[in-house]
């Protein structure tokens, strides 16, 4: 089955600064791979996703690129601000929701 | 606000008890799924249900009994749980079980079986 990996567990940056967040994922169907957020006492939330077909994908400060050839797409947010303290989660799926596999997650802190 | 709604917030519980989870979705989606997620962790899938059939049950322990009344409502039955069931009870929905989508994540019931 579907393994994903993340990284780092744990990253903390000042407020403006840019943060980067790093997962990998073992099987080379995967075509679907979406970034959730999940504030403190809150369900995730999903931030941006991108499909198999397209290499880069923009929201306004948040951007995700994805390499199929190394299997890794990475989070990249600009501009960070403290509401983007948060806990991240990466995922990937090959055909629909229920054999989606998360990361573990990153703990992401913004420094005013 | 999410659009999917579960009650209660918190729960606590003994062993013994008998009590449900609620979820409840109005934005027209077809399937609908519990995850439970401990601390620190990614959500882990339970259960998913597609047109109100149990459409995967990922060996989830039979204290856990999910009941899917209409298209709108989840429900997931709790009974003779153990302590390291304790955690945040995560319902979802999307519109169809049979694309990749957005999946959309209620606030969850969080759990604490003494």
């Amino acid at each position: 089955g579907e393994n994903v990996e993340q990284h780092p567990s744990t990253l903390s940056v000042q407020e403006g600064d840019s943060a980067v967040i790093k997962c990998t994922y073992s099987d080379s169907a995967s075509n679907y791979f979406p970034w959730y957020k999940q504030e403190l006492g809150k369900g995730p939330q999903l931030i941006i996703d991108i499909r198999s077909n397209v290499g880069e994908k923009k929201d306004q400060r948040i951007a995700v690129t994805l390499n199929k050839t190394a299997k890794h797409f990475s989070l990249h947010i600009t501009e960070t601000q403290p509401e983007d303290s948060a806990v991240y989660f990466c995922a990937a799926s090959m055909r629909n929701n229920n054999d989606m596999r998360f990361g573990a997650g990153t703990r992401l802190t913004v420094k005013p | 606000d999410t659009e999917v709604t579960q009650t209660p917030k918190h729960l606590v519980m003994g062993m013994t008890n008998k009590k449900s989870l609620k979820c409840e979705q109005h934005m027209g989606h077809r399937a609908m799924y519990w995850y439970k997620q401990k601390a620190k962790k990614p959500p882990e899938l339970m259960f998913v249900y597609s047109y109100e059939k149990l459409s995967i049950n990922e060996s989830v322990p039979s204290r856990f009994s999910p009941e899917c009344p209409n298209s709108s409502l989840l429900n997931l039955h709790l009974h003779a749980l153990q302590p390291e069931d304790s955690a945040l009870y995560l319902c979802a929905s999307s519109q169809e079980l049979a694309t990749t989508g957005e999946l959309f994540f209620g606030e969850g019931s969080r759990l604490t079986v003494l």
